[in-house]
């Protein structure tokens, strides 16, 4: 199994953009893994953000596709979220996660979480 | 897009108990792709169950899954204290791979 583990600002401001990073240890980003990322709002369910095989082939939630970007770096061995627009909605504890496979399936490894708070 | 609901919202069952989570599905799942995940406070989601009914290693025999088409079910056959925490289905049978909203197991 990898390991995974978030990172990026904590506070966004309204109107910006969240940018996240997921560093991946104990296996490589060119695995044939789907790579994804999760949110969970506070005192809410989890909702699936999008997912990316290394090749660059991504999946969006078709809700969030016009403002997320999830793209793979092989030389630092990571992946990263780009959500733009942000809200007050888009406040969350942010997961990446990775299913073993290159066809869509459960998430097997998961990083535990950042939070990123959107406000003025 | 498929929608899952999970019922009950909140479970309150004691140790020893049997659990019986719900995840009904619309439209139906094509393969049974379904997920069941633990989540406790402060730690990441956990994979319990795949393909509605195949186990991860390592995961208790007292979990199983069952189901197909549109109604899943996880059932805990004897709670552990450890066992208290929220419980998500998930498909990925088609984007979105949408997550049933949880239920909450809670102790009595």
């Amino acid at each position: 199994q990898v390991q995974l583990q978030e990172s990026g600002p904590g506070l966004v401001k309204p109107s910006g953009t969240l940018s996240l990073t997921c560093a991946v240890s104990g296996g490589s980003i060119s695995n044939n893994y789907l790579w994804t990322w999760v949110r969970q709002p506070p005192g809410k369910g989890l909702e699936w953000i999008g997912e990316i095989f290394h090749s660059g082939r991504t999946t969006y939630n078709p809700s969030l596709k016009s403002r997320v970007t999830i793209s793979v770096d092989k030389s630092k061995n990571q992946f990263s979220l780009k959500l733009t627009s942000v809200t007050a909605a888009d406040t969350a504890l942010y997961y990446c996660a990775a299913h073993r496979g290159e066809t869509p399936g459960p998430l097997d490894d998961w990083g535990q979480g950042t939070l990123v708070t959107v406000s003025s | 897009e498929i929608v899952l609901t999970q019922s009950p919202g909140t479970l309150s069952l004691s140790p020893g108990e049997r659990a019986t989570l719900s995840c009904r599905a619309s439209p139906s799942v094509p393969g049974n792709y379904v997920a069941w995940y633990q989540h406790k406070p402060g730690q990441a989601p956990r994979l319990l169950i795949y393909g509605a009914s195949t186990r991860i290693t390592g995961i208790p025999d007292r979990f199983s899954g069952s189901g197909s088409g549109a109604d899943f079910t996880l059932t805990i056959s004897r709670l552990e204290p450890e066992d208290f925490a929220v419980y998500y289905c998930q498909h990925y049978a088609g984007s979105p791979r949408s997550f049933g909203q949880g239920t909450k197991l809670e102790i009595k």
